[in-house]
Formats: C-alpha cells, structure tokens, sequence
C-alpha cells in the first residue's frame, strides 16, 4: 500500500467551477497535510497546509482534513484556466525525521 | 528575498561520470531536503540534511549517492558513475528552523540526462 495515494486523473472542470481533488494516507502518525501546485516542467509551489481536522479557506482554496477517515482533500473554486496543472498531495510525519510522501499527483485541466 | 536556489538547472553526462548538483536555501533556513521524480512519477524523499548532518537518508540508494551540507555553502547532491536510469528532475527543498519545519519550499529543480 502507497504511503499517499490520489486519482492521477485527468480531470477535467469547466472554467468558473469547482474542482475537487483528493488524497488518502497510510500512516494514522502523520500530522501535517500539504497540496502543491506543479506546472509542467516547474517546481512544486506550496498551495495550502492543514494540520487540524475540519476545513481550512485560503481565497479560492479549501483543503479539508479527516484523520478519522485519513482523508485529505483540495477544493478550487471558480477555477480558472491557470490553474490547469498537477496537484500533489504530501504528507509529514515528524517521527519520521520531516520526510515528506508525496502522492503521484492529480492532473486537474479547467476548459475555458 | 531570494528562494531556493538550483544549479545547474540542466546537466548532461555520459554513463560512468560524476553528477554534483547544487542546492542553496532560502535565506534564513537551515533545513535542506532532496527529492527526486522520475517521468510520470511522484515526488521521491531522498535524504534530509542540517548544516553539517545528515539527518534521515533512508531515501537515499545504498551505492553512488552521497549528500553534505556544510558549515559554509550550496547543500550538494553527489552521484557517481551515473547510470540510465539516474535520469530524472531532482528537487531540492528548504524549510525554516524549529518554529515552523513543516513548509517546504521547493528550488527550480536539476534535471539529470545520462546519455
């Protein structure tokens, strides 16, 4: 079983609407929760954190966290045609020395 | 502010010769990580250093890797007698210190072709 595992996708969403990503975890030790965006050819660039359970809002951004069920998600909304791109899901556990697994990433397409 | 900082960004070499790839965080931190991804693939831990330690390589292969951060400059990624299958973007990574060492930021990236 994969440490973090997502849905390669693609998905697809039209311009001005929600786009739901989501993401397990293995491990019932892991305590932090991150979603990155990567352009192709680019580097990961951190989108959002969440370390409680419950929703978390950055403007058009929400990650919701459930450990009970080690579930994380990512919602975009009004998505745009820039965010186009692959969202990784990772997950820390700090008794791991802040090692970081990495999902293989959700490949999210919005058509204008 | 400067972010992490990667060089070369793109580094060719034959099979059987050395790649050192360059790594210099964000000012003010002082953890470094190293990942690599493969095509089609996630994000892979490599290793995790402090100046001057090394602090978690379970990621790191057993043969031809090796990782320091020195005292002074670049955290550098060693890989010698490179193979094929070596080639792959590498990521570096640095976080700030003990108040917040979970937010990583991520460095332009090192992509590594072996011919």
């Amino acid at each position: 079983q994969k440490e973090v595992e997502q849905n390669s996708g693609p998905l697809s969403v039209p311009e001005g609407a929600i786009a739901s990503l989501n993401c397990t975890y293995s491990d019932r030790g892991s305590q932090s929760f991150f979603w990155y965006r990567q352009y192709s050819g680019k580097s990961p660039e951190l989108i959002m954190f969440i370390y409680s359970n419950g929703d978390k809002e950055d403007g058009r951004f929400t990650a919701q966290l459930n450990k009970a069920s080690q579930y994380v998600s990512l919602l975009i909304r009004d998505s745009q045609p820039s965010d186009s791109a692959t969202y990784l899901c990772a997950v820390n556990r700090q008794n791991t020395g802040n090692q970081f697994y990495f999902g293989t990433g959700t490949s999210l397409t919005v058509i204008p | 502010n400067a972010g992490v900082m990667q060089n070369p960004r793109h580094l060719v070499r034959r099979r059987g010769q050395e790649a050192r790839l360059r790594c210099s965080p964000m000012k003010g931190h002082s953890h470094v990580y190293w990942y690599r991804q493969l095509p089609e693939e996630g994000l892979k831990f490599m290793v995790y250093l402090q100046k001057e330690n090394i602090i978690d390589e379970s990621g790191m292969p057993k043969e031809r890797f090796s990782a320091e951060f020195p005292k002074e400059g670049p955290s550098i990624l060693r890989i010698q007698q490179v193979v094929r299958g070596d080639s792959a973007a590498y990521f570096c990574a640095s976080s700030p210190d003990l108040s917040r060492p979970n937010e990583q930021f991520f460095g332009p990236g090192t992509r590594l072709t072996v011919l």
